[in-house]
C-alpha cells in the first residue's frame, strides 16, 4: 500500500539551529514527492518537489529535501531556522497515476524558539 | 501565477442548511480540482477529484449526496455542503491543476473555515 509517514508531530528547535523534518514513503512505483508548509488558517504552500533527475531539491525559503530511494525518504532540511519559519509541514506523494492524487502525511509542526 | 482562490474564507451556519463553497482557478485553467477536508490538527483527507464537464469522483467514505460537487467551467468548482450538521464543520481547501502545466502539480486555495451550530 502507498503511504506517507511524517516522524514527530512536533518539531522543535532554537533561531539559527538546523531544521530536520523526517518523510519516510511506501510506493511500489517511483514516486512524485512534495513538501507544502501551512500556515495557521491558510491553504497550503509548495516548498518543493522531486518528480525525476536530480536528488537534492532545493525549494523556496531556504529549505531542501534529498530523496533517498535505498531509504524510501524525503527528508526535508534548513540550516538555519527563522521564526517565520514556525508552521505546519507537510509531506507528500502523488499516487493516482493519470488523476495525479496526493497522498499526505500526518504533518509536523515546528516550533522556533528565540 | 498559478493563483487559487476559495470562497468565503469563513462561514456559520444553522444545523440543516446548505453551504456552498467556491474554488477559483484565478490565472489559469484547470480541468482537474480536488477538495480536502482538514479537522483541527490532521491532515488532509481527500474527499474528491473534480473534472470539468463531467461527475466528481469521490473517495471511499465520502457521501455523494452530502457533499455535492459541480465543475461547471475550467475556473470554477463548488463544493456544497448539504443539510449541514455539527460534525461537518471543518476546513475545506480545494486545490487545482493547471491544463498547461506540470500534471504532477496541484495549487492549493487558503481553505474555507465553516463552522456548524
Amino acid at each position: 500500500a502507498q503511504s506517507v509517514t511524517q516522524l514527530g508531530s512536533h518539531v522543535s528547535v532554537s533561531e539559527g539551529a538546523l531544521v530536520l523534518l523526517r518523510c519516510n514513503y511506501s510506493s511500489s512505483v517511483p514516486p512524485y514527492l512534495f513538501w507544502y508548509v501551512q500556515y495557521p488558517n491558510q491553504g497550503l504552500q509548495l516548498l518543493l518537489k522531486y518528480t525525476t533527475g536530480a536528488t537534492l531539491v532545493k525549494g523556496i525559503n531556504g529549505f531542501e529535501a534529498e530523496f533517498k530511494k535505498s531509504e524510501t525518504s524525503f527528508h526535508l532540511t534548513k540550516p538555519s531556522a527563522h521564526m517565520s519559519d514556525a508552521a505546519e509541514y507537510f509531506c507528500s506523494m502523488n499516487y493516482g497515476g493519470a488523476t495525479n492524487k496526493l497522498i499526505f502525511g500526518t504533518g509536523t509542526l515546528l516550533a522556533v524558539q528565540p | 501565477g498559478a493563483v487559487v482562490s476559495q470562497h468565503p474564507s469563513w462561514v456559520i451556519c444553522k444545523s440543516g442548511t446548505s453551504v456552498k463553497i467556491e474554488c477559483r482557478s484565478l490565472d489559469f485553467q484547470a480541468t482537474t480540482m480536488f477538495w480536502y477536508r482538514q479537522f483541527p490538527k490532521q491532515s488532509l483527507m481527500l474527499m474528491a477529484t473534480s473534472n470539468e464537464g463531467s461527475k466528481a469522483t469521490y473517495e471511499q467514505g465520502v457521501e455523494k449526496d452530502k457533499f455535492l460537487i459541480n465543475h461547471a467551467s475550467l475556473t470554477l468548482s463548488t463544493l456544497t455542503v448539504t443539510s449541514a450538521h455539527p460534525e461537518d464543520s471543518s476546513f475545506y481547501i480545494c486545490s487545482a491543476r493547471d491544463l498547461l502545466g506540470p500534471n504532477n502539480e496541484q495549487f492549493f486555495g487558503p481553505g474555507t473555515r465553516l463552522t456548524v451550530l
